[in-house]
């Protein structure tokens, strides 16, 4: 099946610093990303659509110079979350969508990146 | 409130038993999706279920849309402890159209 992978699973950095979180899938090729975050015991809110070779799509309310959105090849995307505040630990998730030529939606989720800022 | 809520929010069966979780939401979609998600792991799909169909069958669930009530519902036979995990439903409008996710349902299964 469809396999998604994250890293890191897990990081712990200090306030002011950036972290980069990387989205690839390892078994197809994805032309859409999309990355989610989720907060304890919530659901998961959609931050940004990213598609291979142009721009990602932010959601109303996700400042685009803070979560930085690259989408460099049909198998990786990456998430940098600049100058990290406390504010933004949280449960990262993303999920990449096969090309299907449209038939499903299906989307496969990686397992997620606990972020912990100090 | 956000497209697809589920209902209840939180559910406690003991093992064995059937456990239905509901979903409902506001606009038109293109697909319904169910996902499960144990603490602190990603999402594992379960199932799609597209506008056009009104119930699908996988293993030991069964989910039914009923589009005219913008409703669907999932239901698990026979439970397990390991189906313990929060489950989500989550709706599309179309082919890459984003999914809406709704605010989950805990189901506890007691062994």
């Amino acid at each position: 099946g469809a396999v998604v992978s994250q890293h890191p699973s897990r990081v712990i950095c200090k306030s002011g610093t950036s972290v980069k979180i990387e989205c690839r899938s390892l078994d197809f090729q994805a032309t859409t990303m999309f990355w989610y975050r989720q907060f304890p015991k919530k659901s998961l809110m959609l931050m940004a659509t990213s598609n291979e070779g142009s721009k990602a799509t932010y959601e109303q309310g996700v400042e685009k110079d803070k979560f930085l959105i690259n989408h460099a090849s049909l198998t990786l995307s990456t998430l940098t979350v600049t100058s990290a505040h406390p504010e933004d630990s949280s449960f990262y998730i993303c999920s990449a969508s096969p090309w299907v030529n449209g038939a499903s939606n299906e989307q496969f989720f990686g397992p997620g990146t606990r972020l912990t800022v100090l | 409130s956000q497209q697809g809520e589920e209902d209840p929010q939180a559910l406690s069966i003991q093992e064995g038993e059937n456990a239905t979780m509901n979903c409902s939401y506001k606009t038109s979609i293109n697909n319904l999706q169910w996902y499960r998600q144990n603490s602190g792991r990603g999402l594992v799909h379960l199932i799609l279920i597209r506008s056009n169909e009104r119930e699908k069958h996988s293993g030991r669930l069964r989910v039914t849309l009923d589009t005219s009530k913008k409703s669907s519902s999932l239901l698990i036979t026979a439970s397990r402890a390991a189906d313990t995990a929060s489950y989500f439903c989550a709706t599309d409008a179309g082919a890459n159209s984003k999914l809406t996710f709704g605010k989950g349902i805990t189901l506890s299964v007691r062994p």
